[in-house]
């Protein structure tokens, strides 16, 4: 079946740090992947997503590119702030409405 | 206000009392879904719907049942909840042709 493997956290870096978040999956088919955030205390909020291979998603500074050929979609952003601290999920979703999600990475951002 | 509501936010009961936890979305979706999170696991599908009257089971279905009798709603059922059900439970909706979910605020259950 399906699956969906994050780097495990937590990460924490300074202010204005470069961020990656590995995601790799397996996957029949073509799915769509996702960066979703969840915030403390909140539901999950779309960040940015990619439906075929060599797409990029980007969003509010973050950017993901999908990788067939790697089986990737690596979450990165080249300057982080305090207020990106949160649960980042990478997911897939194929199949119908099928989805997988990661386990989730924590990124604290230290000012 | 586009959104996906959730009720309750909060439940504590005990084993075997039934319960629903109602979910619903103003967006015109398609697509429904309901998932459990729990830490070290990330989010896990439980069912989803496709359409009214469409439903197809996720990866952890067990102990759970769904209808889907309204575009808009979508309820979780737990016939006869067990402890090993205590979780947190989102819903989400999607268009169908875009996939991106819009999630509920979550409902924390804890069963004992």
């Amino acid at each position: 079946g399906n699956s969906v493997t994050q780097m495990e956290g937590p990460v924490t870096l300074s202010e204005e740090a470069f961020l990656t978040i590995n995601c790799t999956y397996t996957a029949t088919g073509y799915p769509s992947l996702f960066w979703y955030v969840q915030y403390p205390g909140e539901g999950l909020q779309l960040l940015l997503k990619a439906t075929k291979a060599d797409d990029k998603g980007s969003n509010k500074g973050f950017e993901a590119t999908y990788r067939k050929e790697t089986t990737s979609f690596h979450l990165e952003k080249g300057s982080v702030q305090v207020s990106d601290s949160a649960v980042y999920f990478c997911a897939l979703t194929g199949g119908g409405f099928k989805t997988i999600f990661g386990a989730g990475t924590r990124l604290f951002v230290k000012a | 206000e586009a959104q996906v509501t959730q009720n309750p936010r909060y439940l504590i009961t005990v084993t075997g009392k039934k319960l629903t936890v109602t979910c619903s979305q103003n967006m015109n979706h398609e697509y429904m879904s309901w998932y459990r999170q729990d830490p070290g696991l990330g989010l896990r599908q439980i069912y989803y719907s496709m359409n009214v009257e469409v439903t197809d089971k996720g990866d952890v279905p067990e102990g759970y049942k769904v209808s889907r009798k309204e575009k808009r709603n979508f309820p979780l059922i737990l016939e006869s909840p067990s402890p090993n059900q205590t979780s947190l439970y989102f819903c989400a909706s999607s268009l169908a042709e875009t996939y991106e979910q819009y999630f509920g605020p979550g409902t924390r259950l804890t069963v004992t």
